[in-house]
């Protein structure tokens, strides 16, 4: 079965832990992509890679890392920097084109007390 | 700066009804216009949209682009309680051709 899965599905943290949330894809997509949900703000790009061993900041990166070592994997860490790091973080992939659609995986809820 | 605006942000409709989302859009470079629902976990895929006029259909689902007026539509007819959910729009463009997210429209369909 392709996919794409996250683990895990709910995540709890204290205050100033670094979290690593997991993203992997058997559909031998080149791009993947991190996202945060917020309620009332909709979908907002993080980081996204479009290659192996390359990825570029999104619209929200401060106090977020990645790795791009394998094209199946794009773990997100969630560090200490980032001001308000509870939400729901959800990983896509996608083919390269100018016109493609990014399937989605099912979602890490990110709770930090 | 590049944004895509949906209303009304939510709606509450009786089993039968027929409902009408709206998407519209200031992005540059505009490639695609995506249409996603979300049920509590992953969104996934509906239409995609690239040319003016024409209608994509699936089901009791359509929409359509009108790319001079920059908006797209989501029609439901006969709604159904599985229907309830968060209907996205995105649109790919911009300076790097990246996906562009509404806020979402949160549907409730009540029997």
């Amino acid at each position: 079965d392709g996919g794409i899965t996250q683990s895990p599905k709910y995540l709890f943290r204290k205050e100033g832990q670094n979290v690593t949330l997991s993203c992997e894809q058997n559909l031998n997509h080149d791009a993947m992509y991190w996202y945060r949900q917020d309620p009332g703000q909709g979908l907002r790009l993080i980081y996204y890679s479009q290659i192996v061993n390359d990825f570029q900041k999104g619209d929200i990166a401060e106090g977020y890392s990645v790795s791009r070592e394998k094209k199946e994997s794009f773990p997100l860490t969630v560090t200490s920097a980032q001001k308000n790091p509870t939400a729901f973080y959800l990983c896509a992939s996608s083919t390269q084109g100018a016109s493609y659609e990014q399937y989605f995986g099912p979602g890490t809820r990110l709770t930090v007390t | 700066e590049d944004k895509v605006v949906q209303s009304p942000l939510s709606l509450v409709v009786h089993e039968g009804d027929t409902v009408t989302l709206n998407c519209s859009y200031e992005v540059t470079n505009f490639r695609s216009l995506l249409w996603y629902k979300q049920e509590k976990k992953a969104p996934t895929f509906l239409f995609m949209l690239t040319s003016s006029g024409i209608e994509k259909k699936s089901g009791r689902l359509s929409s359509i682009l009108d790319k001079k007026e920059l908006f797209s539509i989501l029609n439901i007819t006969a709604t159904q309680t599985g229907d309830s959910a968060i209907y996205l729009c995105a649109v790919r463009g911009g300076a790097t051709n990246k996906l562009i997210f509404g806020t979402g429209t949160l549907l409730a369909v009540q029997p």
